[in-house]
């Protein structure tokens, strides 16, 4: 069975520090995307960052990259000069390819300290 | 980008009361919707699969009768929760997937609270 394990419910980072939100996943499919959603508090889905299970390199995306680690089934969003914009729920989320279904880790709530 | 709508945005009801959510693609095609459902501090939990012209794909454990859908459309989904009851209040997304570009698009969420 699909499942995606994020430990972190919270997290506190300063402003202009780098924070890394941990996810890890677990699949028997060769080919799946996974992908880092931003929720604030008004409820959207916001989308940073998608890696393909086949994509050599990790993502990156302005001040967001993943750290793709396939053998760990890591996949751990950096985000960078941390603004206070960011503080939000972020959920790391797997799509199996050709289901187009996606399974949501339980998220991590980060706040950004002025 | 794509844009995906939801009305309403929060909908307040007595219990007993049947309630419909829409799902709107509003500058693309999207022959499958998903509606998701989240309590609150919860994570997003997939209800059903909508596709345009078919019956819903319900997941395990979600009532079909109590949460009925409807894609009558490219563009519109529907969500009726049926004789709700308190329980039922929750946060409901829907996404949507281009066709075309085969990339899925979230809509804003409908903030339902039944009383």
């Amino acid at each position: 069975a699909q499942k995606i394990t994020q430990t972190q419910p919270g997290m506190f980072v300063q402003e202009k520090e780098a924070v890394t939100l941990d996810c890890t996943y677990d699949t028997s499919d060769q080919s799946y995307g996974l992908f880092w959603y931003k929720q604030p508090s008004s409820g959207e889905m916001i989308f940073l960052i998608y890696q393909g299970s086949y994509d050599e390199q990790n993502a990156t995306e302005g001040r967001y990259s993943l750290n793709f680690q396939k053998a760990r089934k890591s996949a751990n969003l950096v985000i960078s000069a941390s603004q206070l914009g960011d503080s939000a729920m972020y959920f790391c989320a797997m799509r199996i390819t050709g289901t187009y279904k996606y399974i949501f880790g339980t998220g991590t709530r980060l706040k950004v300290l002025a | 980008g794509a844009v995906v709508s939801q009305h309403p945005s929060r909908v307040i009801c007595k219990s007993g009361t049947s309630v419909k959510i829409e799902c709107r693609s509003l500058d693309f095609q999207a022959t499958t919707m998903f509606w998701y459902r989240q309590f609150p501090k919860k994570s997003l939990m997939l209800m059903a699969t909508s596709n345009e012209g078919s019956k819903a794909t319900y997941e395990q454990g979600v009532e079909k009768d109590k949460f009925l859908i409807n894609h009558a459309s490219l563009t519109l989904s529907t969500l009726t929760v049926t004789s709700a009851h308190p329980e039922d209040s929750s946060f409901y997304i829907c996404s949507a997937r281009d066709s075309f570009y085969n990339e899925q698009f979230f809509g804003p969420g409908t903030r339902l609270t039944v009383l």
